[in-house]
């Protein structure tokens, strides 16, 4: 099965400062990479997400980047603020056109801190 | 436009109950995926099940937990004989396919259970 590495495990950052977090997944056969945010007590919530047919993403402050050959995947948040303080997951999983589609495997997760 | 419901929110078990978890996806979404997270972890696939009918339930643990998604009303998680190592959060996400294929998965508030 889907195997999903994440690193850091926690990421400090200073305020305005960019922040990457990156994944690598086992399974070739992945071709759907959601990027999920997650507050304390709170339920996941999917801010990006990238198709193994694209290299990269963006929306506004937050960019996803995809290497099939490497078979790893990037969160770039630019410009951070206190806001962005959560814990985020990577996952992957198979889409298929026509089909269903299997659940996701997600990495152990990065809690990321924003020091004001 | 009512997100994905889950309930109870909090449910106290003592070893050797059972418990039911409840799921309501989206408006629309007939596909639902079961998660389990357990403290400072991420979220691990149990099942996915579509109307009347479980498409993977290979994440799930063979022994106690069952699933099911009828024709009407919600997708329930069933957990007999609760032991500790159950507490968790277990959270529901449901999607639907748009032009052939499947896209984002939408989280529940989640069920955070307790077993004393």
């Amino acid at each position: 099965g889907e195997n999903v590495e994440q690193h850091p495990s926690t990421l400090s950052v200073q305020e305005g400062d960019s922040a990457v977090i990156k994944c690598t997944y086992s399974d070739s056969a992945s071709n759907y990479f959601p990027w999920y945010k997650q507050e304390l007590g709170k339920r996941p919530q999917l801010i990006i997400d990238i198709r193994s047919n694209v290299g990269e993403k963006k929306d506004q402050r937050i960019a996803v980047t995809l290497n099939k050959t490497a078979k790893h995947f990037s969160l770039h948040i630019t410009e951070t603020q206190p806001e962005d303080s959560a814990v985020y997951f990577c996952a992957a999983s198979i889409r298929v056109y026509g089909g269903g589609a299997d659940g996701l495997t997600f990495g152990k997760g990065t809690h990321l801190i924003i020091q004001p | 436009n009512a997100g994905v419901m889950q309930n109870p929110r909090h449910l106290v078990r003592r070893r050797g109950q059972e418990a039911r978890l409840r799921c309501s996806p989206m408006k629309g979404h007939s596909h639902v995926y079961w998660y389990r997270q357990l403290p400072e972890e991420g979220l691990k696939f149990m099942v996915y099940l579509q109307k009347e009918n479980i498409i993977d339930e290979s994440g799930m643990p063979k022994e106690r937990f069952s699933a099911e998604f009828p024709k009407e009303g919600p997708s329930i998680l069933r957990i007999q004989q609760v032991v500790r190592g159950d507490s968790a959060a277990y959270f529901c996400a449901s999607s639907t396919p748009r032009e052939g294929i499947h896209n984002e998965q939408f989280f529940g508030p989640g069920t955070r259970l307790t077993v004393l």
